[in-house]
């Protein structure tokens, strides 16, 4: 089945510091894909829509200065979490669609525990 | 208001026996795909089966089910013959549209305890 790569698996980060986090998908071309944010024992947050070769878009509250998508082929798009605090700590987890509409699947990576001191 | 509604936070249900997940929905737009994941402590989530909202049948795959009610907007999730593996977070999820960039929204879960 089609298979969604998402490193690193676990980081932590001084305050300040910035924070990438990839996206790959190794045996399909993904033109989209989704990037999402949990927060323990809560439901998957759509964080921004990342769409290759053209600027991602980003759901209302999120600011895209701070979460910086880069989508620069069909396979691989990254999430960056610019100068992170604290409160950006939290599960990321990125979702790439397979298949045509009638029977679409969305896979996911295996997430991102990000936690920020 | 929300899109997808997800009334059981937890669920307790003896190994071996059905479960149903409920889950209801919220859109106008006529052209739309429903969504179960599960989420194991791990934190990966698994795609399990999906309905769009033209299909005729209920879709199934292995032991889950999807009860599909188009006019009441529900999409319940069964899981026959529950298994211990079978604890984990449920999400109930919704496409407003039927294209690969429409975004997904998730519901807030349902966390499934099987007990042996």
């Amino acid at each position: 089945g089609a298979v969604v790569s998402q490193h690193p698996s676990r980081v932590i980060c001084k305050s300040g510091t910035s924070v990438k986090i990839e996206c790959r998908s190794l045996d399909f071309q993904a033109t989209t894909m989704f990037w999402y944010r949990q927060f323990p024992k809560q439901s998957l947050m759509l964080m921004a829509t990342s769409n290759e070769g053209s600027k991602a878009t980003y759901e209302q509250g999120v600011e895209k200065d701070k979460f910086l998508i880069n989508h620069a082929s069909l396979t691989l798009s990254t999430l960056t979490v610019t100068s992170a605090h604290p409160e950006d700590s939290s599960f990321y987890i990125c979702s790439a669609g397979v298949g045509g509409a009638a029977n679409e699947k969305l896979f996911f990576g295996s997430g991102t525990q990000l936690s920020v001191l | 208001a929300q899109k997808i509604t997800q009334t059981q936070p937890g669920m307790f249900v003896q190994e071996k026996e059905a479960v149903t997940l409920d889950c209801t929905y919220d859109t106008s737009d006529p052209s739309y795909g429903l969504f179960w994941y599960k989420q194991p402590s791990s934190g990966e989530m698994i795609f399990l089966i999906y309905q769009g909202s033209y299909d005729q049948q209920n879709a199934t795959e292995g032991r889950y089910s999807l009860n599909f009610q188009k006019a009441r907007k529900s999409a319940n999730l069964v899981i026959s013959a529950s298994q211990l593996g079978d604890s984990a977070m449920y999400f109930c999820a919704m496409r407003e549209g039927l294209n690969r960039d429409d975004k997904i929204i998730f519901g807030k879960g349902t966390r499934l305890h099987i007990l042996p």
